[in-house]
């Protein structure tokens, strides 16, 4: 089983609608991120989070929300989504160690419509 | 605020060396790390140099200068499987929050 599990894995959604995308770990890392991938944009950071009480904007929070549930979960929330946060989203972990090394999820591709 | 340049593209052969570069501009700067995207795929991390010098894992090696505000990775034996995209990133003033360069896509050819 993956360490860091994103669902879904595609979704399609239209204009306005408002969506959640799910992230879980079992990696046992108290710092969870959001980025998002747009093609020769690299990956942007969305929100994080250092632990379960804990919530940070990052360089692109508008227009999204996030909810740290537990430890293991983090969920990104798009309170009504736009064609141009059509992008593919990842989820990522990391313990906190000098480095900052990253653990990602395979990726949700959203698109709207 | 913080910014990482790299190059959109490199071409290399199999069995070459390619070096891909990153300069950035940002203060208090904390290191440098390096990540490996496929298409379609999570990036992985691949390398992170704390301080200013070589570090070597296999065929790839990782440079920082923190003099010049420039890395690079280094890829030897290139192979088919290393064509990817490759990310430098940086944490600001020791923030500990990544922030990740354009990325460099790496084709290697026959």
């Amino acid at each position: 089983d993956a360490d860091v599990t994103q669902t879904p894995r595609n979704r399609i959604t239209k204009t306005g609608k408002r969506i959640m995308l799910e992230c879980s770990q079992t990696k046992g890392h108290d710092r969870m991120y959001w980025y998002r991938q747009d093609p020769g944009l690299g990956l942007r950071l969305i929100y994080y989070s250092f632990d379960v009480k804990d919530i940070n904007k990052g360089e692109i929070s508008d227009g999204y929300s996030v909810s740290r549930q537990a430890q293991a979960k983090f969920s990104l929330s798009l309170e009504s989504a736009i064609p141009n946060q059509t992008a593919l989203y990842f989820c990522a972990t990391s313990d906190g160690s000098t480095g900052e090394k990253l653990f990602f999820g395979s990726g949700t591709q959203l698109s709207v419509l | 605020g913080q910014s990482l340049e790299q190059p959109s593209e490199v071409t290399a052969v199999e069995g070459a060396i390619v070096q891909i570069n990153c300069t950035y501009q940002t203060s208090g700067f904390y290191g440098l790390s390096w990540y490996q995207q496929h298409d379609g795929g999570a990036p992985t991390f691949l390398s992170y140099n704390a301080l200013d010098g070589l570090e070597e894992t296999g065929r790839f090696s990782s440079f920082l200068s923190r003099s010049d505000s420039y890395g690079y990775l280094l890829l030897q034996e290139l192979q088919m499987k290393d064509s990817a995209s490759y990310f430098c990133a940086g944490p600001p003033g020791g923030g500990n929050k990544l922030t990740f360069g354009t990325g460099t896509q790496l084709k290697v050819e026959l």
